[in-house]
């Protein structure tokens, strides 16, 4: 079974610019989970997509957003971009949410 | 107080020596608790999931839970130069994961 892809895996953007990143779950998983990795702060959550739903969400600013498709797939978008933004943004899924999370490789996003 | 506090590292052993890794947390409502490995530049591999207190164990892991204590740790048994990664505890009352900031493991040859 094919695991958590995220695409693209590294990116390059400048301040006040948008971006947007994708991830595709496990088959069979309805859960996605977006996390934030940098060496300072080390893993957060972001939010959580069920069924279309964002269902959980952590502290960060109204600039980071999300959504969900029927097919599961999730796309999480940064707009105007800082340089703090910069990390490793990490995609999960899991069939239900409350279970074992399966990461993807992470999209690395470098902001100048 | 961090809801979840990892031993600091980094951390090396020789090859073959048992390593110990240990997390603290504070929040009551944790109730799954997860060890993740990170190897550079790639994403968290599942370990070890459990739910309740007392031992898990697979292969050369076991996951140790005390909930009275709010203490997690994983035990690695005849460490392999394979496992020098940085490793990470993680634990959620439901889908929302908070992750300790990780330790990082070299084994040595």
């Amino acid at each position: 079974k094919a695991g958590v892809t995220q695409t693209p895996r590294y990116l390059i953007k400048t301040r006040g610019q948008q971006v947007t990143l994708s991830c595709s779950p496990i088959s069979g998983h309805r859960s996605v989970s977006w996390y934030q990795q940098t060496p300072g702060q080390g893993l957060q959550f972001l939010f959580e997509y069920f069924s279309e739903t964002q269902r959980n969400k952590g502290n960060f600013p109204g600039r980071f957003s999300g959504r969900q498709f029927s097919n599961s797939r999730s796309e999480m978008n940064v707009s105007t971009l800082e340089l703090g933004d910069s990390a490793l943004y990490l995609c999960a899924s899991s069939r239900s949410g409350q279970e074992t999370q399966y990461f993807g490789p992470g999209t690395r996003l470098l902001v100048l | 107080q961090k809801e979840v506090e990892q031993d600091p590292g980094p951390l090396s052993v020789p090859e073959g020596a048992i390593v110990s890794l240990n997390c603290t947390y504070s929040n009551s409502a944790f109730q799954y608790f997860m060890w993740y490995r990170q190897y550079s530049r790639k994403g968290p591999e599942l370990l070890m999931y459990t739910y309740s207190s007392g031992n898990k164990e697979d292969g050369r892991f076991t996951a140790q839970v005390d909930k009275s204590s709010k203490y997690i740790s994983l035990f690695i048994r005849d460490s392999q130069p394979s496992d020098s990664a940085t490793y990470l505890c993680a634990m959620t009352p439901d889908s929302k994961l908070t992750f300790g900031k990780g330790i990082t493991l070299s084994v040595r040859p």
